[in-house]
């Protein structure tokens, strides 16, 4: 196990609605990286934090923000819920950037 | 073009046998590069690091071509427990954005 947990497992939203996804990584991980997996690709960056800054973003519009607090959890929030945003969301934390990733089992949300 | 392109396969091999997977990046910048392993419904985990000079680990081996951009992975003497996707990554960002390549679906049967 990599000791990075991530709540909840699973999720269904409805078009339009707002969602928050949670992530409790590795005590002394300062570094958590959030990642959509659609079915069938690989998982696509959204965002990095690191000591509570963000650190790094890909393609991925502003309705996508997150939060990383001290204790090491962070969030992950989707405003405005598309039907395309239906994915497997995957964090992965590491001692610092750069270095191995290590993912959480992921949350899967269903937008319907 | 994508930043980091796979086959997504499936490749079906026999247990025993020999398998490579092929991964091409975009990016001339790049400066980390890795193959993690996913499991069906499970997250990536890291398989092995990719360094220049190439590396080996057991019955795989991973190598890098800077000049051509390209990273290969080799699996000998595949086991039934091999079966996964395996992913090719590059860093992107200098630690702060890995990219991930759509991921090689290996099978392995008896």
């Amino acid at each position: 196990e990599t000791g990075v947990t991530q709540s909840p497992t699973h999720l269904i939203k409805t078009r339009g609605q707002q969602v928050t996804l949670r992530c409790s990584s590795q005590s002394g991980h300062n570094t958590v990286s959030w990642y959509q997996q659609a079915l069938g690709q690989g998982p696509q960056f959204i965002f990095q934090y690191y000591r509570e800054e963000e650190n790094g973003r890909g393609n991925f519009p502003p309705r996508f923000s997150g939060l990383q607090f001290p204790n090491y959890s962070s969030e992950l929030n989707v405003n405005a819920l598309e039907l395309d945003d239906s994915a497997l969301y995957l964090c992965a934390s590491s001692p610092g950037p750069p270095g191995e990733q290590y993912f959480g089992p992921g949350t899967r949300l269903t937008v319907t | 073009r994508k930043e980091v392109e796979q086959d997504p396969g499936p490749f079906n091999v026999p247990e025993g046998a020999t398998v490579a997977f092929n991964c091409t990046y975009s990016n001339s910048a790049s400066q980390s590069f890795f193959w993690y392993r996913q499991d069906c419904r499970k997250e990536p985990k890291l398989l092995m690091s990719v360094y220049s000079s190439g590396n080996e680990d057991g019955r795989f081996t991973a190598q890098l071509n800077r000049a051509s951009q390209y990273i290969s992975l080799l699996i000998r003497d595949s086991k039934l427990s091999d079966s996964a996707t395996y992913l090719c990554v590059v860093d992107t960002g200098g630690g702060n954005k890995l990219t991930f390549g759509t991921g090689t679906q290996l099978k392995v049967e008896l």
